[in-house]
């Protein structure tokens, strides 16, 4: 099997605060972790890719300094939304990358109010 | 063009019907290519997976891929209920690399 937690499955904060998320491989080992954001009725939006052991590399558009993220083992990333405000509202989704495929994370949705 | 289009939706189909799914791709340097449903509020769930020319079967689900018309379907017989979800084509071009998405469709199977 191939399964990925992620912790919270929903958070609302206030303006301003800080929100963690946490993406976690299971049952195997993934040097390569992805983000991503969701809104309604749209498709995947890729934020950032997180190796192991290195810093992340970001999309076109997301703010490093804004949503910051966490390699630190080969199970676990963490992505961080610094100061929160209502237009970060979204669903967040993790991956994990195993061989050639992604395996996802079930998704945190965050409200920001 | 973009990279990967994927037939709009949204898709009804009565129960028990044969489904179709389509997406076709620009860029030659994709190899590997998969299939991911996902339903409302959901992480997408990886369906198929494949990286040659040919079909693949798992169940009810056939993958085809056609890389020297770039363009992959998947297939769904006797469809049920359950399989109303948004149906997602991915694809990469090697391991760990990251996966270019179509848009999604949404698909309804009717009881």
């Amino acid at each position: 099997g191939a399964v990925v937690s992620q912790h919270p499955s929903r958070v609302i904060c206030k303006s301003g605060t800080s929100v963690k998320i946490e993406c976690r491989s299971l049952d195997f080992q993934a040097t390569t972790m992805f983000w991503y954001r969701q809104f309604p009725k749209q498709s995947l939006m890729l934020m950032a890719t997180s190796n192991e052991g290195s810093k992340a590399t970001y999309e076109q558009g997301v703010e490093k300094d804004k949503f910051l993220i966490n390699h630190a083992s080969l199970t676990l990333s963490t992505l961080t939304v610094t100061s929160a405000h209502p237009e970060d509202s979204s669903f967040y989704i993790c991956s994990a990358g195993k061989r050639e495929v992604e395996f996802f994370g079930p998704g945190t949705r965050l409200t920001v109010l | 063009q973009k990279e990967v289009e994927q037939d709009p939706g949204p898709l009804s189909v009565p129960e028990g019907a044969i489904v179709s799914l389509n997406c076709t791709y620009s860029n030659s340097a994709f190899q590997y290519f998969m299939w991911y449903r996902q339903y409302s509020r959901k992480g997408p769930e990886l369906l198929m997976y494949t990286y040659s020319s040919g079909n693949k079967e798992d169940g009810r689900f056939t993958a085809q891929v056609d890389k020297s018309s770039k363009y992959i379907s998947l297939f769904i017989r006797d469809s049920q209920p359950s399989d109303s979800a948004t149906y997602l084509c991915a694809m990469s071009v090697g391991a760990n690399s990251k996966l270019t998405f179509g848009k999604g469709i949404t698909l309804s199977v009717r009881p």
